[in-house]
């Protein structure tokens, strides 16, 4: 099974402060990265996706990807308490089970920003 | 315009029965999807449907069904209903070609007693 790992948190940063957001993952195979955000009893929602090596900037919101260490982050510069929620990693799976082609999501990071 | 609804929001049930959930999109969207959200938050598929291709999560139990009876409409069926099946179910819609773009319902919250 393919796998994609954060770490649970929750992740407390005072508002204005910079939040940053990790995974990895363990398919080589996966060309395709994504951040998803979920405000507590809400869907998820796409924020973020990357599929190169490097930084990708969008607003407040930095992607970061190292496909060598497979390694994957978001920073949130500038937090703000309306950021609170829990983010989802996310990658295309390239395996197999059923799961090949679609989304294999991570457990979720729980941040929380503090004015 | 909600853009992928699902019903109901809420279902309590007993152990053993059989129900369904329902889920439409009006997005013109070709592709859809059932995810399984646990008590610890972890979002997993179950199915994913594209033109008539039903591919299945080979850790879901046989006692889960999808039914589409056309593109925009993407119904889950569980019969036999255990507690382990408590959890918060999500359709979700994309475009074929760009799996991720993955729009959510807002979630059917199901708990088995």
């Amino acid at each position: 099974q393919k796998e994609v790992e954060q770490n649970s948190g929750p992740l407390s940063v005072p508002e204005g402060a910079i939040a940053s957001l990790n995974c990895t993952y363990s398919d080589r195979g996966s060309q395709s990265f994504f951040w998803y955000r979920q405000y507590s009893g809400k869907s998820p929602e796409l924020i973020m996706f990357i599929y190169s090596n490097g930084d990708k900037e969008d607003g407040r919101f930095t992607a970061q990807l190292n496909k060598a260490s497979q390694y994957v982050s978001l920073l949130i510069r500038d937090s703000q308490p309306s950021d609170s929620a829990t983010y989802l990693c996310a990658v295309i799976s390239s395996g197999y089970g059923g799961s090949q082609g679609n989304l294999i999501f991570g457990k979720g990071t729980k941040l929380s920003v503090k004015p | 315009d909600t853009a992928v609804s699902q019903t109901p929001k809420y279902l309590v049930t007993q152990m053993g029965n059989d129900k369904s959930i329902k889920c439409e999109q009006n997005l013109g969207h070709d592709t859809m999807y059932w995810y399984k959200q646990d008590s610890k938050k972890f979002l997993k598929i179950m199915f994913s449907y594209n033109n008539k291709e039903l591919i299945i999560n080979e850790t879901v139990p046989n006692r889960f069904s999808p039914k589409s009876p056309d593109k925009a409409h993407l119904n889950l069926h569980i019969n036999s209903l255990e507690l382990g099946d408590s959890a918060v179910y999500f359709c979700a819609s994309s475009p074929r070609d760009r799996r991720a773009e993955a729009f959510f319902g807002q979630g059917t919250r199901l708990t088995v007693v």
